[in-house]
């Protein structure tokens, strides 16, 4: 079984643009959760979409915004960059996602840096 | 919302036992906890899950006492490879889906 696909794995942007990552998650999987992980932040939800429906959402601008297809691949949109966006972006995936006790299957996740 | 507190960093000896303990007093009736370790660069990958008493797999151990209040994460003779971020997790039952709160984890590093 293939496991979670992040594209691309390097980005590097200037302020103001914008950018889409993507996420395919594992066959079968249903939900799929992103996270941004940096230095002095750690590893932060951003938004879990199930059935091409944001589930969750986290504690971040409107700026960042996903979305999900009817074949569970997502992606994550960022608009107007700041510098403070450089991070690893982290997909996950699981079955339904609806329980604590299931696996997360985390992607390599795409390093974006915004100069 | 359940936070968990945990070790900044630990180092440790290739063959040594190492244990990790994560605190979460404030663990939900339905809450399960896992552990999750991270490479750098890459995303984490999980290690065991427990919901009471003792789990153990081929990777590693997890200790869950009556009250549920922490739990430690037990990695028997580690190695180099071991050497990685080592997180604590327990749900968020508040909402319905995936929206685990990932704490500062525990650097581990593991010393020849």
């Amino acid at each position: 079984k293939a496991g979670v696909t992040q594209t691309p794995r390097y980005l590097i942007k200037t302020r103001g643009q914008q950018v889409t990552l993507s996420c395919s998650p594992i066959s079968g999987h249903r939900s799929v959760s992103w996270y941004q992980q940096t230095p002095g932040q750690g590893l932060q939800f951003l938004f879990e979409y199930f059935s091409e429906t944001q589930r969750n959402k986290g504690n971040f601008p409107g700026r960042f915004s996903g979305r999900q297809f009817s074949n569970s691949r997502s992606e994550m949109n960022v608009s107007t960059l700041e510098l403070g966006d450089s991070a690893l972006y982290l997909c996950a995936s699981s079955f339904q996602g609806a329980a604590t006790n299931e696996k997360l299957f985390f992607g390599s996740g795409t390093q974006l840096s915004v100069l | 919302l359940a936070k968990t507190t945990q070790p900044i960093s630990m180092d440790s000896y290739e063959g040594q036992e190492v244990n990790i303990t994560c605190s979460h007093n404030n663990i939900a009736t339905n809450d399960y906890i896992t552990w999750y370790q991270q490479f750098p660069s890459q995303g984490p990958r999980f290690i065991i899950q427990g919901y009471k008493t003792k789990v153990t797999n081929e990777v590693a151990s997890l200790f869950i006492p009556a009250d549920r209040k922490s739990s430690t994460l037990s990695l028997p003779r580690v190695s180099l490879s071991d050497t990685a971020v080592y997180y604590c997790l327990v749900g968020d039952k508040s909402n319905a889906g995936n929206m685990l709160t990932f704490g500062g984890g525990t650097r581990l590093m593991v010393k020849p």
